[in-house]
């Protein structure tokens, strides 16, 4: 099965700065890639996602490039503030035969003042 | 409004008195899930369903049980919970798996088994 592993598990940027985290996938078969954010006490919630027909999407002040060959995707970050404070969940899927988004373990983002 | 009720929100109940966390969605989606959320672990998966009458285990499925009567409901049995069962679940629901837009996640239920 699929198994993904993201780093780093904690990350501390100063507001303005810009932050990325990055994903690696082990089935190369997968084709979609989400990125969820979580709030304190809060549920995961979809910020964006890839398929892999594309190298890169944008919105706003995140993006998301994917790299198939190396088999890794990462989130970027730019113009950090304080209400990014969260942790960030990586997933994948090969949508065609799988059951279920493969999670990574997670990265606690802190933007400080 | 399109969402995914789980309740309860939080639960303290004792080693092996049975419990059900209930979830429902009301977006029609076929496929539903649930989730474990523990500190370094990430998300894993204890079942899914991928439509009325049709469950499946997901990663860490033991000690727990799902049933899908309709499709609208997902509920998550503990019939005998244990301390190693405290943790923080969701419930989630989407078209496909990988649907667009991804799931749609209820608020977590936070369990304690004392």
């Amino acid at each position: 099965g699929e198994n993904v592993e993201q780093h780093p598990s904690t990350l501390s940027v100063q507001e303005g700065d810009s932050a990325v985290i990055k994903c690696t996938y082990s089935d190369s078969a997968s084709n979609y890639f989400p990125w969820y954010k979580q709030e304190l006490g809060k549920r995961p919630q979809l910020i964006i996602d890839i398929r892999s027909n594309v190298g890169e999407k944008k919105d706003q002040r995140i993006a998301v490039t994917l790299n198939k060959t190396a088999k890794h995707f990462s989130l970027h970050i730019t113009e950090t503030q304080p209400e990014d404070s969260a942790v960030y969940f990586c997933a994948a899927i090969n949508t065609g035969t799988a059951s279920k988004l493969t999670f990574g373990t997670g990265t606690r983002l802190q933007v400080t003042l | 409004e399109a969402q995914v009720t789980q309740n309860p929100r939080y639960l303290i109940t004792v080693t092996g008195k049975k419990l059900t966390v209930t979830c429902s969605q009301n977006m029609n989606h076929e496929y539903m899930s649930w989730y474990r959320q523990d500190p370094g672990l990430g998300l894993r998966q204890i079942y899914y369903s991928m439509n009325v009458e049709v469950t499946d285990k997901g990663d860490v499925p033991e000690g727990y049980k799902v049933s899908r009567k309709e499709k609208r409901n997902f509920p998550l049995i503990l019939e005998s919970p244990s301390p190693n069962q405290t943790s923080l679940y969701f419930c989630a629901s989407s078209n496909l798996p990988g649907a667009p837009g991804g799931y749609t996640f209820g608020s977590g239920t936070r369990l304690t088994v004392v």
